[in-house]
Order: C-alpha cells, then sequence, then structure tokens
C-alpha cells in the first residue's frame, strides 16, 4: 500500500481559509468513507481533528471540516489561527483487508 | 478518560529484537469493539501504521513488516505488546501506541499516546 500524497506545505494568513488535499486510489481513499485527519504539534501526541471523512470529534473546533470526491480527501482550515501551525496527516482505513495507510504529510505555516 | 503511554528501549542493536509496551486505561479490550494499533514515524518522515489488535483477539499487521512484528495483550494488565524482530537503523523512529475507533468503527486513531523514540545503532 503506497502512502497517500499530500503536498509537503501549505500556508496563509491569520484568517484566511487553507485547503490541504490528500490523494489516493479507487482501493483506498476513493473506495470508503473512512478518512480521517490529524494534526501533530512538536512535543505532542497527534489529534485527531476528522474522522469518516467529515466528522469532528467533540472539542475540536468546527473551524475544521473535511470532505471528499473520488479519490481525494481535503482537510479545509478556515479562519487560520497561529495555533494551527502544525504538520497534517490524513489517512484511510481500507476495511476490505484490515489495513490503514497514512499521507505524506503537509506541514501548515501561518504568515 | 483513555490515556495510553508507550515504553521500551530507547536503543536497540542492528539485529536485535525490540519489545515495546503500550499501558492503556480508560477502557478494555476485553470489551467487544475495542482495538489498539501501533503506529511510527522516523525522524522528519510520515507516519506508518504497524499493527492492530482487536478484543477477540484478531491481529492485522502492515503487509511490508508482517514477517517481523508480532503484537499481543494482556488483558488482566491493560496492555499492549508490540515486537519487532532483526532491527535495523531505518527502524529508528517515535513509536505510538494508539486505540483505533470507538468501538463500532475502527477507521480512526484516538487518543494517542505520546510515543516513544527508539534508535537503532551499535
Amino acid at each position: 500500500q503506497s502512502a497517500l500524497t499530500q503536498p509537503a506545505s501549505v500556508s496563509g494568513s491569520p484568517g484566511q481559509s487553507i485547503t490541504i488535499s490528500c490523494t489516493g486510489t479507487s482501493s483506498d481513499v476513493g473506495g470508503y468513507k473512512y478518512v480521517s485527519w490529524y494534526q501533530e504539534q512538536p512535543g505532542k501526541a497527534p489529534k485527531l481533528m476528522i474522522y469518516d471523512v467529515s466528522n469532528r470529534p467533540t472539542g475540536v473546533s468546527n473551524r475544521f471540516s473535511g470532505s471528499k470526491s473520488g479519490n481525494t480527501a481535503s482537510l479545509t482550515i478556515s479562519g487560520l489561527q497561529a495555533e494551527d501551525e502544525a504538520d497534517y496527516y490524513c489517512s484511510s482505513y481500507i476495511s476490505s483487508s484490515i489495513h490503514y495507510v497514512f499521507g505524506t504529510g503537509t506541514k501548515v505555516t501561518v504568515l | 478518560q483513555v490515556t495510553l503511554r508507550e515504553s521500551g528501549p530507547a536503543l536497540v542493536k542492528p539485529t536485535q529484537t525490540l519489545t515495546l509496551t503500550c499501558a492503556f486505561s480508560g477502557f478494555s479490550l476485553s470489551t467487544s469493539g475495542m482495538c489498539v494499533s501501533w503506529i511510527r514515524q522516523p525522524p522528519g518522515k510520515a507516519l506508518e501504521w504497524l499493527a492492530r489488535i482487536d478484543w477477540d483477539d484478531d491481529k492485522y499487521y502492515s503487509t511490508s513488516l508482517r514477517t517481523r512484528l508480532t503484537i499481543s495483550k494482556d488483558t488482566s494488565k491493560n496492555q499492549v505488546v508490540l515486537t519487532m524482530t532483526s532491527m535495523d537503523p531505518v527502524d529508528t523512529a517515535t513509536y505510538y501506541c494508539a486505540r483505533a475507533g470507538d468501538g463500532y468503527n475502527y477507521s480512526w486513531f484516538d487518543p494517542w499516546g505520546q510515543g516513544t523514540l527508539v534508535t537503532v545503532s551499535s
């Protein structure tokens, strides 16, 4: 299973919206509604931000939203804040074979 | 509150076997639907899923590492153990354990432990 493709970096100014893409294949992202997103900040454990494409866990800001079209999933951060600066990873769960594949990771910089 | 904590050696020599322990609280692996996974991240690189163990003792492994990994659980101690044989410098990484899903759906990881850095060097 190859890693999902994400842009290496995305940046935006405070208050702006940014979108991170996560591209896979019909065997992973495109074949299931099981895409999740994780925020990773230095010294902290990865944090679940979105699960099952577009669901937000309790406690996650509604500035974070997820979607999917075909083989590409997306994470949008609206009203960008300094605290959003982090690495973000997508993941796809392949339920037919019980496997998980992660994305290559995207560094978000708040200008 | 669900918490997980990884422990194990910080340094292993090439060819040795690595044994990591994930101690968790706030749930039981004897409860139907509960699962725990191991995930690793080499320095500066992406996350990589390694293995998952379920409440019913079903076990699943990364295809590329299947021959080197063994995952097991001790329900009485609330622990999950991962062993990885034939360690190589490329296995240097932070190793995380995480609960997989919520007991009904297993498609995400939440929460994660803080991770433990394992360096492979002679």
